[in-house]
């Protein structure tokens, strides 16, 4: 149980085109769930946390207008890049809480993000 | 500021070798911890996680790790390591009652058959 999905695995776009990245909670119901960004041989930065009906919450740094994140049910959220620009290039990987008080997280394989 | 430090960023080990991957965090108040792992092509998986009470926490696949409070760290270790280890590991912490989490950098993990 608790698996995450990801799509489009991989993706390829124009400078100035949008582009959507879904999340999905297979078999549980996430109360939370979260979107990062891993550069390269690099940690993974958290860049927003969002509640299924509410408005996401974005870390320092990331901006509201570009990363657009809607979570429109408890299985659901997703993520918007918009007007991409080669330097959006990177991998971003969600993840899912079910449970507040075990807290844990439940990733997903992630999206290679390529902006020519 | 909250950050988790792993300072091995590169380790390579022979099967059967011991395994300690170091961790130091930089948190206020009462700390929650994990160690996650990465195989190549996956997505992260929860190897163990520390919330409270005995410090040394047993996960899977033979890992294990010790919350040493008085030096800010939550080390990993195996006894005994296999090709099959082979994989990125993250240390991350979170704030008790906050589920954000912080990661490290990460230690990637080489083993040689």
């Amino acid at each position: 149980g608790a698996v995450v999905s990801q799509h489009p695995s991989w993706v390829i776009c124009k400078s100035g085109t949008s582009v959507k990245i879904e999340c999905r909670s297979l078999d549980f119901q996430a109360t939370t769930m979260f979107w990062y960004r891993q550069f390269p041989k690099q940690s993974l930065m958290l860049m927003a946390t969002s509640n299924e009906g509410s408005k996401a919450t974005y870390e320092q740094g990331v901006e509201k207008d570009k990363f657009l994140i809607n979570h429109a049910s408890l299985t659901l959220s997703t993520l918007t890049v918009t007007s991409a620009h080669p330097e959006d290039s990177s991998f971003y990987i969600c993840s899912a809480s079910r449970d507040y008080a075990l807290n844990e997280q439940f990733f997903g394989p992630g999206t290679r993000l390529t902006v020519l | 500021a909250q950050s988790v430090s792993q300072h091995n960023h590169h380790v390579i080990l022979s099967e059967a070798a011991s395994l300690e991957l170091g961790c130091n965090y930089s948190y206020g108040g009462t700390v929650n911890l994990f160690w996650y792992v990465q195989y190549p092509g996956q997505h992260l998986q929860l190897l163990l996680k520390y919330f409270s009470g005995d410090p040394l926490v047993k996960g899977i696949k033979g890992f294990e790790a010790e919350f040493i409070k008085s030096k800010f760290s939550f080390n990993l270790r195996k006894p005994s390591v296999q090709w099959s280890d082979t994989a990125e590991y993250f240390c991350a912490a979170s704030n008790f009652g906050n589920e954000k989490l912080t990661f490290g950098t990460g230690t990637r993990l080489t083993i040689i058959p």
